[in-house]
């Protein structure tokens, strides 16, 4: 079975340019959430969707938004990028929006932003 | 508010030894899920333990094991007999409605042989 797969591992951008970051959830998984994590701030909760909805969002400008597709599949966008932007973006996907089945998680997205 | 709070930062250990990894959360809502993962250098957050809120047992699988006192609001994770592979970030975390993880700093381990 297939885990939680996102693409790019790696990504250098220019500050002010955006940046779309996608995440292939596991099969049959209906939930998707995104994090970034930072050393100085941890890990953080981006947003959540569940059957193409956003059910919950976390504390970031609205320059951070996503979406999820028909079949699951998530992508998140930050535009107009900032140097604090340069983190690790993971994204993670359950079977349901309630934490009951747990949360896997992907490789991650390096983002570094120059 | 909700607040998962793993006080040691970094703890370091030879082979073999036994170590215990804190984790102390927050929460108001009496139905709630505890979590445990390990981030090795690669990055991948790897799942560890699910606990639900209603089960007080304790778990051991393997090397590891988990200790989850609601009396206290801790859950503490022990690594018998530790292992160079061991060596990673461990976070606890607290599932908050709507999808949402609320994650320690996490404790950096470091096994030295």
């Amino acid at each position: 079975k297939a885990g939680v797969t996102q693409t790019p591992r790696y990504l250098i951008k220019t500050r002010g340019q955006q940046v779309t970051l996608s995440c292939s959830p596991i099969s049959g998984h209906r939930s998707v959430s995104w994090y970034q994590q930072t050393p100085g701030q941890g890990l953080q909760f981006l947003f959540e969707y569940f059957s193409e909805t956003q059910r919950n969002k976390g504390n970031f400008p609205g320059r951070f938004s996503g979406r999820q597709f028909s079949n699951s599949r998530s992508e998140m966008n930050v535009s107009t990028l900032e140097l604090g932007d340069s983190a690790l973006y993971l994204c993670a996907s359950s079977l349901d929006d309630r934490g009951r089945y747990g949360y896997t998680f992907g490789s991650g997205t390096r983002l570094t932003v120059v | 508010a909700q607040k998962v709070t793993q006080a040691q930062t970094e703890i370091s250990v030879v082979e073999k030894e036994d170590v215990t990894l804190d984790c102390v959360y927050e929460t108001r809502d009496t139905t709630y899920y505890l979590f445990w993962y390990k981030q090795p250098p690669s990055g991948e957050l790897v799942f560890l333990i699910r606990r639900n809120s209603f089960d007080e047992q304790n778990e051991i699988s393997g090397r590891y094991s988990w200790n989850f006192q609601k009396s206290t609001s801790s859950f503490n994770f022990t690594i018998t007999a530790s292992q160079v592979v061991d060596s990673a970030v461990y976070f606890c975390a607290l599932y908050n409605q709507g999808g949402k993880l609320i994650f320690g700093q996490g404790t950096e381990l470091s096994v030295k042989p």
